[in-house]
């Protein structure tokens, strides 16, 4: 059972905006940044956004994130077919002190 | 380029222990913490347990605290971690990631983790 709560799956089409939701609560998401990573299948996970809506160099500002008290989102917007994969929102746990993620989110480009 | 590099997979009956390490390239390997996250099959990913490189420190899971060493090697910058009493719900891919780490003008504790090895299968079987 993953401590930050994620939509199973989530769908578009080309070209259309999805957003992707994570809930946590005070001691992570409420309490620490959120970041999100994307993982195709059969490799490791890539950093997407951190520190809530920061974009490593390279991702494109198609994607973008958000937060709001304890809950947080990731945005894509003028979706593509290689935006297909699963997508994960972690946070650090004050409680726990560790990591803690989502269940991840399947993005499927209908 | 930084990169970590894992050990090959894994094949263990239940009940024994395995040994995974982590070669990190490209950077000062005691200026970041590491990291073990697991996955197992169509699951999502598990944090397992953590290293402060620099003085060997570890911070563990609450549910792999009896099961799980940590450990490095600075002298060649790799990281270990040790899983014993192995059972077949052990089966993952097992990653090694880095993680960056600092407090905000805000006051809020930034944390991401910003590389990850390729990983390394562990499968469990009899």
């Amino acid at each position: 059972q993953a401590v930050l709560t994620q939509s199973p799956s989530a769908s578009g089409t080309p070209g259309q905006r999805v957003t992707i939701s994570c809930s946590g609560s005070r001691s992570n998401i409420g309490s620490n940044t959120v970041n999100w990573y994307q993982q195709f299948p059969g490799t490791a996970p890539q950093l997407l956004i951190h520190s809530n809506d920061q974009r490593p160099s390279g991702v494109p500002d198609r994607f973008s994130g958000s937060k709001s008290g304890t809950s947080a989102s990731l945005a894509i917007s003028g979706l593509q077919s290689d935006d297909e994969s699963d997508y994960y929102c972690a946070a650090w746990d004050d409680s726990l002190n560790g990591p803690v993620f989502g269940g991840g989110t399947k993005l499927t480009v209908l | 380029q930084v990169q970590l590099l894992q050990s090959g997979a894994e094949v263990k009956n239940p009940g024994a222990s395995v040994k995974v390490s982590c070669k990190a390239s490209g950077y000062t390997f005691s200026g970041y913490y590491l990291h073990w996250v697991r996955q197992a099959p169509g699951q999502g990913l598990e944090w397992m347990a953590s290293i402060n490189t620099n003085n060997g420190n570890t911070n563990f899971a609450q549910e792999f605290r009896d099961r799980v060493t940590m450990t490095r090697d600075t002298s060649i910058s790799t990281a270990y971690l040790e899983l014993s009493g192995l059972r077949f719900d052990d089966t993952a891919v097992y990653f090694c990631v880095r993680d960056v780490r600092f407090l905000g003008p805000d006051n809020y504790f930034y944390f991401y983790m910003d590389v990850w090895g390729k990983g390394t299968t562990v499968s469990v079987s009899s």
